[in-house]
């Protein structure tokens, strides 16, 4: 069975754009949640989707937003990406939306901001 | 609110070496625990995970206990092996409130030598 995937793998950016990325859950996951891994640190949670609605999110400013799909899918989206922004970005998902839910992670997309 | 504070690494050990990554939380109630490993390149892998206090997670010859008293959840090896460098996370997601935001702490580096 496919893990969960996520496109692309890598990006290259300049302050000012835009950016979306992909994320496609394990078959049969219904919640998907975004995190920023900056070099040297630990996961920041972003966003949780679970059932196509938000159900947390994390202390990003609303540049940062997201959206699942009815076939579980998600995007993050960035506006006006700053220096800062440059990360790995993970997408995890997880069959139920409670902590008892192993959640299981992508490979993450690298966005470089230049 | 919630966070996770891990030993700093790197931590470098020589094959057959005991391991202890040291990991205490602050939170409200009792969150359930996890580790976390992620190995070059790729995104975080589920370790083990306790979700009440005195509960032991294990996997792979690695054991982790959620000690209340402590607020500490450290994770223990007998002997590392080469394949177990990586960094590992510990994490917490509590299970008041309705919301399953998780914390991650900073991650620490394990260098195993032959």
């Amino acid at each position: 069975d496919a893990g969960v995937t996520q496109s692309p793998t890598h990006l290259i950016k300049t302050r000012g754009q835009h950016v979306t990325l992909r994320c496609s859950p394990i078959s049969g996951h219904k919640s998907v949640s975004w995190y920023q891994q900056v070099l040297g640190q630990g996961p920041q949670f972003i966003f949780q989707y679970y059932e196509k609605e938000e159900r947390g999110r994390g202390n990003f400013p609303d540049r940062f937003s997201a959206r699942q799909f009815p076939n579980y899918s998600s995007e993050l989206n960035v506006n006006a990406l700053l220096l800062g922004d440059s990360a790995l970005y993970l997408c995890a998902s997880s069959f139920g939306q409670s902590s008892y839910n192993e959640q299981f992670f992508g490979p993450g997309t690298r966005l470089t901001v230049l | 609110g919630n966070s996770v504070t891990q030993m700093e690494g790197p931590v470098t050990l020589s094959e057959e070496a005991f391991l202890t990554i040291n990991c205490t939380y602050t939170a409200t109630g009792y969150p359930s625990l996890f580790w976390y490993v992620q190995y070059p390149g790729e995104g975080l892998q589920l370790l083990l995970k306790a979700t009440k206090a005195d509960d032991k997670g294990s996997n792979k010859g690695f054991e982790a206990t959620y000690r209340k008293e402590t607020t500490s959840f450290h994770l223990e090896k007998g002997s590392v092996q080469v394949s177990d460098s990586a960094v590992y996370f510990c994490a917490l997601i509590p299970l008041s409130g309705g919301s399953y935001i998780p914390t991650f702490g900073r991650g620490t580096s394990l260098i195993v030598h032959p």
